[in-house]
């Protein structure tokens, strides 16, 4: 089936650098794909939607020039947090459209990335 | 906008007994709806969907769920649970689109 793949699964950095996050759809290609970030014990929360070519959109109250998103190709989207800081810290997951949904909008979800920001 | 609420945060289970996640969703217009699957560390796994049609949906690993509209529920059940079926479920429904808004989550802990 189809694979999501995100890199690095874990990263520790201090306060104040940035941090880049990659998610790669493998075997299929991906025009959109989906930033979410979960708090421990709670829900994902969709951060924005990468759009391969243009500029990513956006939910409200998620700060652009924080969360720096990608969409070069057609199989990669990078999630940058610039000048990040401990509340920064979550676990970070990407998801694509998954080829042959069965009619529906079945979504490919990556294996996510902890970010720990010290 | 639509929203989802799962009733039941945690739910502790004995291996072998049979379990229901609760989960209802909010919408004034027909929405598809999911269970989705998180084990520790782990991206999210689909296990079911409802896009329409018949109201009983089975997916995997033994789990189904039925759509309820006028309940506008969608709970999920398993007849008899495993240990390895301890994780965190997640109920997603989305305007047919791919944004998906995910309840709050519900701890599955199956005990020998």
């Amino acid at each position: 089936g189809a694979v999501v793949s995100q890199h690095p699964s874990r990263v520790i950095c201090k306060s104040g650098t940035s941090v880049k996050i990659e998610c790669r759809s493998l075997d299929f290609q991906a025009t959109t794909m989906f930033w979410y970030r979960q708090f421990p014990k709670q829900s994902l929360m969709l951060m924005a939607t990468s759009n391969e070519g243009s500029k990513a959109t956006y939910e409200q109250g998620v700060e652009k020039d924080k969360f720096l998103i990608n969409h070069a190709s057609l199989t990669l989207s990078t999630l940058t947090v610039t000048s990040a800081h401990p509340e920064d810290s979550s676990f970070y997951i990407c998801s694509a459209p998954s080829p042959g949904g069965g009619g529906a909008n079945v979504l490919t979800f990556g294996a996510g990335s902890r970010l720990t920001v010290l | 906008a639509q929203s989802v609420t799962q009733l039941d945060s945690q739910v502790p289970v004995f291996e072998e007994a049979p379990v229901e996640l609760r989960c209802n969703y909010s919408s004034s217009v027909s929405v598809y709806l999911f269970w989705y699957v998180q084990y520790p560390n782990q991206g999210l796994q689909l296990l079911l969907k409802y896009l329409s049609g018949s109201t009983l949906v089975k997916g995997i690993n033994g789990f189904e769920a039925e759509f309820n509209k006028s309940q506008t529920s969608f709970h999920l059940r398993k007849p008899s649970v495993h240990i390895s079926d301890t994780a965190e479920y997640f109920c997603a429904v989305t305007l047919h689109d791919y944004k998906l808004s995910f309840g709050a989550g519900t701890t599955v802990t199956v005990r020998a």
